[in-house]
């Protein structure tokens, strides 16, 4: 089972929107609706962002939202703001060994 | 508040072993899955491990099974990890994180550092 393939960066100025990609298999992303998204300021925890593909944990901005297709999930951010710059990784449960899998990970850069 | 706190890194010679907790507050420690999950310099986050809620089923990433070995303690609201046969590869920082029921860690603590050098 591989890491789940993202884009190794992505960058917009402030105010746009971007939108990270997830791309795995029919084994995880594709078999379970069970993705999520973690926002991560080096030094520091990762935080979850989005849960169950497009849940917004109690605390996360309406700027952040996921969905997906087939087996990629995306993450978009609107409004991009100068505190979104960090990496971003995806996760999925997966039908076989290992259970769980992150994404390759994404720097989010605001220009 | 709700938090975990992880430690027991520091700096072992590789083929030697070592012990990681992991000490919860705040929550009914006893409800939650807990995974390890770690960050080498560099590199993005890498899944070790998860437990049950009761500690009933164990599973491991591929790079660490037969290794490492995830266990807790409800009665003291603490998790562990063993490291065994330690690698240069394990260096990293270690989170330990509580799992919802669709496996979204919403939960982090602040990780504690793995150094594996002679």
């Amino acid at each position: 089972q591989s890491a789940l393939t993202q884009p190794a960066s992505v960058s917009g100025s402030p105010g746009q929107s971007i939108t990270i990609s997830c791309t795995g298999t029919s084994s995880d992303v594709g078999a379970y609706n069970y993705v999520s998204w973690y926002q991560h300021h080096p030094g520091k925890a990762p935080k979850l962002m989005i849960y169950e593909v497009s849940t917004r944990p109690s605390g996360v901005s309406h700027r952040f939202s996921g969905s997906k297709s087939g087996n990629t999930a995306s993450l978009t951010v609107s409004g991009l703001q100068a505190e979104d710059e960090a990496d971003y990784y995806c996760s999925s449960f997966t039908s076989s060994s290992p259970l769980y899998v992150f994404g390759t990970g994404t720097k989010v850069t605001v220009l | 508040q709700v938090q975990l706190v992880e430690s027991g890194g520091g700096v072992v010679q590789p083929g030697r072993s070592l012990r990681l907790s992991c000490a919860a507050s705040g929550f009914i420690f006893s409800n939650y899955a807990i995974h390890w999950v770690r960050q080498a310099p560099g590199k993005g986050l890498d899944w070790v491990a998860v437990i049950s809620f009761d500690g009933s089923n164990t599973y491991y990433g591929d790079s660490v099974k037969g290794r490492f070995t995830i266990s807790r303690d409800n009665s003291k609201n603490t998790l562990y990890v063993q490291m065994n046969s330690l690698r240069a590869e394990d260096t990293a920082v270690y989170y330990c994180a509580r799992s919802l029921d669709t496996a979204a860690l919403d939960i982090w603590g602040q990780g504690t550092m793995v150094t594996v050098s002679s």
